[in-house]
């Protein structure tokens, strides 16, 4: 069974760097063709894709975000950290991660439960 | 910037068919934008429902169906049920960049 879960604060000042862990256990970050993204949800508002890292390393990132986002893996520890710098009030969202296979044409089959921030001073 | 367009808000009454469409601001969507499709319900994370158009994930029920119509990328839902009162997302593949597209609402009524 897939699960994965994302962790991090729940409030960041503005400018600040936020930094989510999603960990995840039923796969393998090593194993050919998985992947792990990240999606955002402003309240209210509709999903927004920021990035996707893959089992070799692979990384694509949102191209209205990709100065300020970095993506990276450690699969010893079945987590994928994402880093976002310079924080907003806009960046109030909902962040999810979820998991990817080749195998589903890279779909974001399953989810986690969403971690919410809010950015404010 | 590329922009997914769906329908903001459908109503369907219950036991009907609707279809919710997915338009890209870059032209006709093909089966090369792998279309996937989304369900949420409120306070929940969104639940896959199809991928690559058509193809359906092993939890999704047979009332959803996935395809490409006029140029679009489209969800039909046959014979609704109340629990599908939700939002809906599709998701377009731009190479190796993704976009959601805004959402519909689809009431059940």
């Amino acid at each position: 069974q897939i699960t994965l879960k994302e962790s991090g604060p729940t409030l960041v000042k503005p400018t600040q760097t936020l930094t989510l862990t999603c960990t995840f256990s039923g796969f393998s970050l090593s194993t050919s063709g998985v992947g792990v993204g990240w999606i955002r949800q402003p309240p209210g508002k509709a999903l927004e894709w920021l990035a996707l890292i893959y089992w070799d390393d692979d990384k694509r990132y949102s191209p209205s975000l990709k100065s300020r986002l970095t993506i990276t893996k450690d699969t010893s520890k079945n987590q994928v950290v994402l880093t976002m710098t310079n924080m907003d009030p806009v960046d109030t969202a909902t962040y999810y991660c979820a998991h990817s296979d080749y195998a589903y044409y890279d779909a974001f089959d399953i989810w986690g439960q969403g971690t919410m921030v809010t950015v404010s001073s | 910037q590329t922009v997914v367009t769906q329908e903001p808000s459908l109503t369907v009454s219950p036991g009907g068919t609707v279809t919710l469409t997915c338009a890209s601001s870059t032209g006709a969507v093909t089966s090369g934008y792998y279309p996937n499709w989304f369900q949420q319900k409120p306070g929940q994370a969104p639940r896959a429902l199809i991928y690559s158009t058509s193809n359906k994930h092993s939890w999704t029920p047979a009332r959803f169906s996935g395809s490409l119509l006029g140029g679009k990328a489209a969800l039909t839902l046959s014979g609704v049920q109340p629990e599908d009162e939700a939002e809906y997302y599709c998701l377009l593949y731009y190479g190796g960049a993704r976009v959601f597209g805004g959402g519909t609402k689809l009431t059940v009524l």
